[in-house]
């Protein structure tokens, strides 16, 4: 059974605030990832880690930031957040098969 | 052109029905082959994965690669309004593994 949790589920927030959407997993797996989907739409990678102190900006461009200072935990900050920031944010993690998602985070910023 | 082309969609068929969900790639380096179902509103959830060529069957769901045609379908039998989601392929090459490649996904809708 897999264990990845993502807090808030969802959040609203002003313009320039800044935000951390929290990511946990509890299988030790060493693989992270973040997606961000806007409804309807396709899978974006965004940023992922092979491991602590490892990361990596995915396949589409992110002003988002990310850490791994532990196995189970990878946040994603947004400094100032805009309204093109607006969308569902998916954390996942794998060991050796495929990945495991998260419930998501639904951002609006307004 | 990207490396993963998954038929569109959307699909709608009556309960009961054989679905055929389609996806071809074209980046021979891919190992293994992974088939998400994904509901409104929620993350993906793993169905199916699977390695190199073959058939892998789990209850009504059966996946089938064809890596000399880079192409992979997920079957669904007997299918039922609770298996409408969107379904999204993976892939990923054998090194370096971890990070996959996703199509955009098929919308299936099963009618009662």
């Amino acid at each position: 059974e897999a264990d990845i949790y993502q807090t808030p589920r969802y959040l609203v927030i002003g313009t320039g605030k800044k935000i951390t959407l929290e990511c946990s997993q509890t299988m030790g797996h060493d693989k992270m990832y973040w997606y961000q989907q806007d409804p309807g739409m396709e899978l974006h990678l965004i940023h992922y880690s092979y491991g602590v102190n490892s990361t990596e900006k995915g396949d589409l461009s992110s002003e988002s930031t990310v850490s791994r200072i532990r196995t189970e935990h990878f946040p994603l900050t947004l400094e100032s957040a805009r309204p093109s920031h607006t969308s569902q944010y998916l954390c996942a993690s794998s060991e050796r098969t495929g990945q495991f998602f998260g419930p998501g985070t639904r951002l609006t910023v307004l | 052109q990207k490396e993963v082309e998954q038929d569109p969609g959307p699909l709608s068929v009556p309960e009961g029905a054989i679905v055929s969900l389609n996806c071809t790639y074209s980046n021979s380096a891919f190992q293994y082959f992974m088939w998400y179902r994904q509901y409104s509103r929620k993350g993906p959830e793993l169905l199916m994965y699977t390695y190199s060529s073959g058939n892998k069957e789990d209850g009504r769901f059966t996946a089938q690669v064809d890596k000399s045609s880079k192409y992979i379908s997920l079957f669904i039998r007997d299918s039922q309004p609770s298996d409408s989601a969107t379904y999204l392929c993976a892939m990923r090459g054998g090194t370096n593994a971890g990070k996959s490649t996703f199509g955009d996904g098929t919308t299936l809708t099963v009618k009662p």
